[in-house]
């Protein structure tokens, strides 16, 4: 098993619409987790961590499943500009590790 | 304001061409990391520095050398770079590595390999 995985998509949602992706982990040992957003030719940027209870930040809700080992992302009221490949990272003691990444495309 | 900076943003070298990356940050983070991401792959660690600690993933190549000389620069050296190596080469720092901690990154410098 993977250490991180994340399904690559693309995932083609129309704007406005709601969705979803996972990402599982390996490791039960693993301690922090985060979600990145990264734009084509770009760096990733923190979009948010993902706390044991579960965390908003406006249209964007992240909740870990520590039971499951998987952690996930909820964008509502998709946006174009939310079009992106979202990278989910998880921390155990001092290694990274980085998946793939999920891609996003709003369609108008 | 740019926190992590990286020169070039792009660099073209020929196969077998030493060729030197750098790295700056302005907020005296004592981590900082080397990635290399290739295209619809993760970022791969290449290595970190822990302050002047050098620490190397069992993985990478020879051929990738990193320095420190201070807080502020980080390079990253390839020898004898081959087409396999064309790639975007992050470089992220973090404050002391913690577990909450978050990376940042530089926007990258995109290698090509002629």
């Amino acid at each position: 098993r993977k250490e991180v995985e994340q399904d690559p998509g693309p995932f083609n949602v129309p704007e406005g619409a709601t969705v979803a992706f996972n990402c599982t982990y390996s490791n039960s040992a693993s301690q922090s987790f985060f979600w990145y957003r990264q734009d084509c030719r770009k760096e990733p940027k923190l979009l948010m961590s993902v706390y044991s209870s579960g965390n908003e930040d406006g249209r964007f809700t992240a909740q870990l499943n520590r039971a499951s080992q998987y952690i996930s992302l909820l964008i509502r009221d998709s946006k174009l500009s939310d079009s992106a490949t979202y990278l989910c990272v998880v921390k155990a003691d001092d290694k990274i590790i980085f998946g793939k990444g999920t891609r996003l495309h709003i369609l108008p | 304001d740019a926190m992590v900076i990286q020169n070039p943003r792009y660099q073209v070298t020929q196969f077998g061409k030493p060729v030197t990356l750098s790295c700056s940050q302005t907020l005296n983070h004592n981590v900082m990391y080397w990635y290399q991401q290739k295209s619809s792959q993760a970022p791969k660690l290449l290595f970190h520095y822990y302050d002047k600690d050098f620490n190397n993933e069992a993985d990478t190549p020879d051929n990738f050398q990193s320095r420190r000389p201070n807080t502020s620069f980080c390079f990253l050296d390839i020898r004898s770079p081959g087409l396999g190596d064309a790639a975007m080469y992050l470089c992220a720092t973090s404050r002391d590595g913690g577990p909450n901690e978050k990376l940042f990154f530089g926007s990258g410098t995109q290698l090509s390999v002629l």
